[in-house]
């Protein structure tokens, strides 16, 4: 079946715009994650999505970003007024029942 | 809080020798122990991982993993390499699922497996 999918692929902005990006988790599943992958810091974790729970935002670095999963499904990120530090790939996964998660391709956003 | 260090950033190998890449953890409570391997401009793939039960576990592409609770090390091994190997890879713990799961990540391990 079809896995996680991200949108963009890849994505150039210039500092202080804002981007969106999109996740696609497998269908059915009903947790869904954001994580950061940057030379500097890793991989991190952003946001977790649980079914209709409040999110938890434990992971967001600041106030400029956001996240949302509409209808249980779809997720967007939204990294407000970008700074050259958010340059990173930014990965999605999703989880059903059990305890692994199945990640994205990713995007590569690069702030110029 | 949970940490994992990945003890080697990088690590050459010929192809056909045995390889070790390893993995220690900290945590106060239980935790599920992953590896996953990443491919250039890819995403992560999951290669296995320890949620309970035997302590050697093994996974895709002839890989496997020891979990050792007293040494709270996960490491992983690949009795031959293949040059397709090379990639990143990383270790990674998580709380149990009804805690969320998030993932923690070792810093990563780079495989690189020469002709």
């Amino acid at each position: 079946g079809a896995g996680v999918s991200q949108s963009p692929s890849n994505k150039v902005t210039e500092k202080g715009k804002d981007v969106e990006l999109r996740c696609d988790p497998i269908s059915g599943h009903t947790a869904l994650y954001w994580y950061r992958q940057s030379l500097g810091q890793g991989l991190e974790f952003l946001i977790y999505f649980q079914g209709n729970s409040a999110p938890d935002k434990s992971g967001l670095p600041s106030d400029r970003f956001s996240a949302e999963r509409t209808g249980g499904s779809v997720s967007t990120l939204t990294i407000q007024r970008t700074q050259q530090e958010d340059s990173a790939v930014y990965l999605c996964a999703s989880r059903s029942g059990g305890a692994e998660q199945y990640f994205g391709p990713g995007t590569r956003l690069t702030v110029t | 809080a949970q940490s994992v260090t990945q003890l080697d950033s990088q690590v050459p190998v010929f192809e056909e020798a045995p390889v070790e890449l390893r993995c220690n953890y900290s945590s106060s409570v239980s935790v599920y122990l992953f590896w996953y391997v990443q491919y250039p401009n890819q995403g992560l793939q999951l290669l296995l991982k320890y949620l309970s039960g035997s302590t050697l576990v093994k996974g895709i592409n002839g890989f496997e993993a020891e979990f050792n609770k007293s040494q709270t090390s996960f490491h992983l091994r690949k009795p031959s390499v293949h040059i397709s190997d090379t990639a990143e890879y990383f270790c990674a713990v998580s709380l149990y699922y009804n805690q969320g799961g998030k993932l923690i990540f070792g810093q990563g391990t780079e495989l690189s497996v020469k002709p």
